[in-house]
């Protein structure tokens, strides 16, 4: 079955401690992304990887890090949390060949 | 700037009727739209896309249709289900970005009258 697994689904975290989300795929795709979907800004893009070892910014990419050192997995990474971070996180995944994306369950952070 | 809206944050309509949700663009570069459904509490799902040189496009019960003179495009939903109430956004992608950069609207909720 095709999937867009997240991790973890819910965190509650404090200001300043590090934390990953992990993303995986199990569709050999070679395109992912990182969204994140605030109350009346619909879906923005964070980063984007157009295949392993390729990324780039998106729209707001601030705070934020990612790694792509296998095609499967898209790590988003927060080094040191802000309030302004909390969010509900969605990433997203399509092959080169079109722009249908599918997306994981999504990650609803809290950082207090 | 970029930017791609909803002309509605809402819309009621009547179980078996069509539906017809509505996206404005101000990007003449943009060069792909799609079209995504959000249920409640789940990710966005691929409805439904169309290339700029296309003006109309259809799927299982749904039809885009792009205009590019007034940079509009439009969602009908066809004989619309209990099952269609979720939230729809239009995306697009300008050939100017890079493939993978797409810009979401804010979305228009669609809820479903029995």
């Amino acid at each position: 079955e095709a999937q867009v697994t997240q991790n973890p689904r819910y965190l509650i975290t404090v200001t300043g401690k590090k934390l990953t989300v992990t993303c995986s795929q199990n569709m050999n795709h070679e395109y992912m992304s990182w969204y994140r979907q605030d109350p009346g800004l619909g879906l923005r893009q964070i980063y984007y990887s157009m295949n392993v070892e390729v990324t780039d910014k998106g729209d707001v990419p601030e705070g934020y890090k990612v790694s792509r050192k296998e095609k499967r997995n898209f790590p988003l990474i927060l080094e040191s949390p802000s309030p302004n971070q909390t969010s509900l996180y969605f990433c997203a995944t399509r092959p080169a060949v079109n722009y249908e994306q599918y997306f994981g369950p999504g990650t609803r952070l809290t950082v207090t | 700037g970029e930017s791609v809206g909803l002309h509605l944050p809402t819309l009621s309509v009547q179980e078996g009727d069509n539906s017809i949700i509505n996206c404005a663009y101000s990007n003449s570069a943009s060069d792909y739209f799609i079209w995504y459904k959000q249920e409640s509490g789940k990710g966005p799902q691929f409805i439904i896309d169309i290339r700029s040189n296309m003006d109309k496009r259809q799927g299982q019960r749904v039809t885009v249709l792009l205009n590019k003179t007034v940079k509009h495009l439009s969602l009908q939903i066809a004989a619309t289900q209990p099952g269609d109430s979720a939230v729809y956004f239009c995306a697009e992608n300008s050939r100017y970005s890079s493939a993978s950069k797409i810009i979401f609207g804010s979305g228009t909720r669609l809820s479903i009258r029995p």
